[in-house]
């Protein structure tokens, strides 16, 4: 089975400023990882995701992230946040069930 | 392409009443999946269905959960009775078979007072 663990609950970061959300999974098989965005009172939409490859992965609305199997990894980095990135986000994983598991979700706050 | 589409997107029922939620995938989308999304937490997978058979329920709540998808298309969920700790935002997604990527519908929030 795998798991995921969210390590910051929320994040307040200033407009322009970077933000780096951090997630952290367990897994006995191979993982394919994603992470997702849920803005208020909407569905999850997904922003990128891992499946083999490359580690650094882009993503929509410039997010980006860089999946590390050593430290078993996948931290979302955005340079410059706007307003409108505020939002629950949500990192998860899929084993070969595909099944996705949810992290708890980080809540950034954009702030002018 | 059309997207998920759910019904109703708010509920609101009296504890002990039934309810029921309704989703339509996007079309050739043979799994789908009902999640259970409490507030300040991350979706929690309910049941997974591949065309009209299940094949995973293992966290749902069978005693007062139930669920079914006709035909492999539509597929609704239903809580009876319901309890308090039921309020949430239930979500539906669906996936082309062996696919990685799962599309996501608006979700239906309820609350159960």
């Amino acid at each position: 089975a795998q798991s995921v663990t969210q390590l910051d609950s929320q994040v307040p970061v200033f407009e322009e400023a970077p933000v780096e959300l951090r997630c952290n999974y367990s897994s006995s098989v191979s993982v394919y990882l994603f992470w997702y965005v849920q803005y208020p009172n909407q569905g999850l939409q997904l922003l990128l995701k891992y499946l083999s490859g490359s580690t650094l992965v882009k993503g929509i609305n410039g997010f980006e992230a860089e999946f590390n199997k050593s430290q078993t990894s996948f931290h979302l980095r955005k340079p410059s946040v706007h307003i409108s990135d505020t939002a629950e986000y949500f990192c998860a994983v899929r084993g070969n069930d595909y099944k996705l598991s949810f992290g708890a979700g980080t809540t950034v706050t954009v702030r002018a | 392409e059309a997207g998920v589409a759910q019904s109703p997107r708010y509920k609101i029922i009296e504890k002990r009443q039934s309810v029921a939620f309704w989703c339509n995938p996007i079309s050739g989308h043979a799994t789908l999946y009902w999640y259970q999304q409490i507030l300040g937490q991350g979706p929690k997978l309910l049941i997974q269905f591949q065309n009209n058979g299940v094949v995973d329920d293992s966290q749902l709540p069978k005693d007062r959960f139930s669920a079914e998808r006709l035909k492999g298309v539509d597929s609704t969920l239903k809580i009876q009775p319901a309890k308090l700790e039921d309020s949430a935002v239930y979500l539906c997604a669906s996936s082309l078979e062996g696919h990685y990527g799962y599309t996501f519908g608006s979700g239906t929030r309820l609350t159960v007072v």
